[in-house]
């Protein structure tokens, strides 16, 4: 089978850097992707990583090792609109998208 | 308007009713999902669709049906809810060779009594 951990909660102050990491069991993947979702709302992407190394999108940057199983998510420049839950997700082969259970990041000022 | 949007946001019914929500996309996205959030469990999917009239179980696809006979539409039937299908229901969709990139509507907010 397969399967996502990613801590349940992370806290950090405004203009800071911070490190989600994914560690994942898997059979086969084509690719990691990360997703934000604020309180009440959709989650919505935020990167894919279909190979190793790092993918930068302004602030964040999403990295992943196919060797060790692991992904990371770092988001630079705090601000406190980054308070949110950060899902890491599998892009599995055979079927679609699994979802891991969520980071719930808290920035404060 | 563009984008993705699902109906009816809020439901409450009842155990035994059959229930429908609606998801609706303007992009002509190939594929729709189905997702349910609980807390403690993240996103799950249901179902998903990459073309019309072509359906495929998701992790937890056991009382719920869908169809897809416009590319447009992707229908989620309850049909006989219960108790524990109380949650909030996340529809979404990704065109063709990019599933990664997932556009997920405003939810809707299921209370099953």
């Amino acid at each position: 089978g397969q399967s996502l951990e990613q801590p349940s909660e992370v806290t950090a102050v405004e203009g800071a850097i911070v490190q989600i990491n994914c560690t994942y069991q898997t059979s086969g993947f084509y690719g990691l992707s990360w997703y934000q979702q604020h309180d009440g709302g959709a989650p919505t992407f935020l990167s894919y990583n279909a190979l190793d190394g790092l993918e930068e999108t302004g602030r964040f940057s999403s990295f992943l090792s196919r060797s060790d199983s692991y992904g990371y998510l770092l988001l630079q420049e705090l601000q406190m609109k980054d308070s949110a839950s950060y899902f890491c997700v599998l892009n599995q082969a055979g079927t679609a998208l699994i979802f891991g259970k969520g980071t719930t990041l808290s920035v404060s000022s | 308007d563009a984008g993705i949007t699902q109906s009816p946001r809020y439901k409450i019914t009842e155990t035994g009713r059959q229930v429908t929500l609606m998801c609706h996309q303007t992009w002509s996205h190939s594929y729709m999902f189905w997702y349910r959030q609980d807390l403690g469990h993240g996103l799950r999917l249901i179902y998903y669709s990459a073309a019309a009239d072509i359906t495929d179980k998701g992790e937890v696809p056991d009382g719920y049906v869908v169809s897809r006979s416009k590319t447009e539409n992707f229908p989620l039937t309850l049909e006989s809810a219960t108790r524990s299908q109380t949650s909030v229901y996340f529809c979404a969709s990704s065109e063709m060779g990019q599933r990664e990139t997932q556009y997920f509507g405003p939810g809707t907010r299921l209370l099953v009594l």
